[in-house]
């Protein structure tokens, strides 16, 4: 079992349209999640820290349930320039270290 | 300020050769990350440097692997004897503390 699952879509959506993502994750012990975002042939870049309060940025919303182990994306107003890999990614420090990344979901945004 | 570098970019080499992944951190950060993705798989963690010591090796694959931050400042990895399930992109990330790792465009390696 990976220890980070994700559908890895893809997910086709047309521009405006609102896509969630969802990943869970097997180590109970992790401290720590992100999303980040991949572009082809490009590297992982941060989009967000996850806190179990839930936190917003612009038209990004991330969710994190402890007990379900379970840690959601939901983007709104799809642009085009959304258009990537969304890796979820859990640390079982309180910071950055050791990554453990999920395979990642592709998102296309269409015109 | 410059970001992660890594070189070389490609990198083709026959099973059984040896290859040489160079990375240079971001000035100051003390961390240095590697990662590899596999073709199908997800990026994994292979090592981590506090400076010049490593800090956590667990996800180095074999001996065939050796990473070295000679003086603190940038990392190889060196692979020797490359076999074909090297094949992959090698990742480098670097922060300053436990902060956020900024990762490096990667080193597409091919074993033939």
């Amino acid at each position: 079992r990976k220890e980070v699952e994700q559908d890895p879509g893809p997910f086709n959506v047309p521009e405006g349209a609102t896509v969630a993502f969802n990943c869970t994750y097997s180590n109970s012990a992790s401290q720590s999640f992100f999303w980040y975002r991949q572009d082809c042939r490009k590297e992982p870049k941060l989009l967000m820290s996850v806190y179990s309060s839930g936190n917003e940025d612009g038209r990004f919303t991330a969710q994190l349930n402890r007990a379900s182990q379970y840690i959601s994306l939901l983007i709104r107003d799809s642009k085009l320039s959304d258009s990537a890999t969304y890796l979820c990614v859990v640390s079982i420090t309180t910071g950055f270290q050791k990554l453990v990344f999920g395979t990642g979901t592709r998102l296309l945004v269409s015109p | 300020e410059a970001g992660v570098t890594q070189f070389p970019s490609h990198s083709v080499i026959e099973k059984g050769q040896t290859v040489t992944l160079r990375c240079d951190p971001i000035s100051g950060h003390d961390n240095l990350y590697w990662y590899r993705r596999v073709m199908g798989k997800e990026i994994k963690f292979l090592l981590h440097f506090v400076k010049e010591s490593k800090q956590d090796e667990s996800g180095m694959p074999n001996n065939r692997f050796l990473a070295e931050r000679t003086g603190g400042t940038y990392s190889t990895l060196k692979v020797q004897p490359a076999e074909l399930e090297d094949s992959g992109v090698y990742f480098c990330a670097s922060s300053r503390l436990s902060r956020q790792q900024y990762f490096g465009p990667g080193t597409r390696l091919t074993v033939t």
